[in-house]
């Protein structure tokens, strides 16, 4: 079973689309993440979600919205795509926030055209 | 900025060798975590150290933690082919456990058969 699983792998797109990229774990974790992961391999956090509660919301661009509609899904919509976006985006989670360890995702490699 | 810097940022040996990254970091943290990447998957958690802590093993892994140097060491002993991978370190440092891991750029190691 895997345990945190996105969709999709891969996507490729536009400039000035718009996208989304699912997030699902079964491991009842209460707090989910999103990081992306440019082409140096750096990862940057960007949002995290305690129990459906947006906690961490780290300086990015308003042209992306995550959403969790329950603790299991943490969904990333992305507005008006630009070149820049183009990344490797994980989802991840954890029992107890940063103080336990985080479960990734295989994440969606974004390229933008 | 970033708060976690690897040393190396690449490292190759030979397969049976030990293997040695280290991780430098900038302020106070509550724990410090060693992540494995192979290429084109997710993080995958290793080690977990609290700051109170100086040393923990799993399997042929040692992580070692000295706050007052304010760095970590991940020891891979007897490596194997299948340990090529980007190893990453990660730090905690908030208050109010926000879930926010700060991420190094990795070290990329080569175990060569």
């Amino acid at each position: 079973d895997t345990a945190v699983s996105q969709t999709p792998k891969y996507l490729v797109t536009q400039m000035g689309n718009d996208k989304s990229i699912k997030c699902e774990q079964n491991l009842g974790h209460d707090t989910m993440y999103w990081y992306k992961q440019d082409s140096k391999k750096f990862l940057k956090i960007m949002f995290s979600y305690n129990n459906k509660e947006l906690i961490i919301n780290e300086t990015v661009p308003n042209r992306f919205s995550p959403k969790s509609p329950d603790k299991a899904h943490l969904n990333l919509h992305i507005n008006s795509l630009e070149l820049g976006d183009s990344a490797v985006y994980f989802c991840a989670s954890s029992q107890d926030g940063s103080w336990s360890p985080l479960h990734f995702g295989n994440g969606t490699r974004l390229t933008v055209t | 900025s970033q708060q976690g810097e690897e040393d190396p940022q690449a490292l190759s040996i030979q397969e049976g060798e030990n293997a040695t990254m280290n991780c430098s970091y900038k302020t106070s943290i509550n724990n410090l975590q060693w992540y494995r990447q192979n290429s084109g998957r997710g993080l995958v958690h290793l080690i977990l150290i609290r700051s109170n802590e100086r040393e923990k093993h799993s399997g042929r892994l040692r992580v070692t933690l000295d706050t007052s140097k304010k760095s970590s060491s991940l020891l891979i002993t007897a490596s194997r082919a299948a340990d090529t991978a980007s190893y990453f370190c990660a730090t905690d440092r908030s208050s109010s456990n926000t879930g926010k891991l700060i991420f190094g750029q990795g070290t990329t190691l080569q175990v060569k058969p």
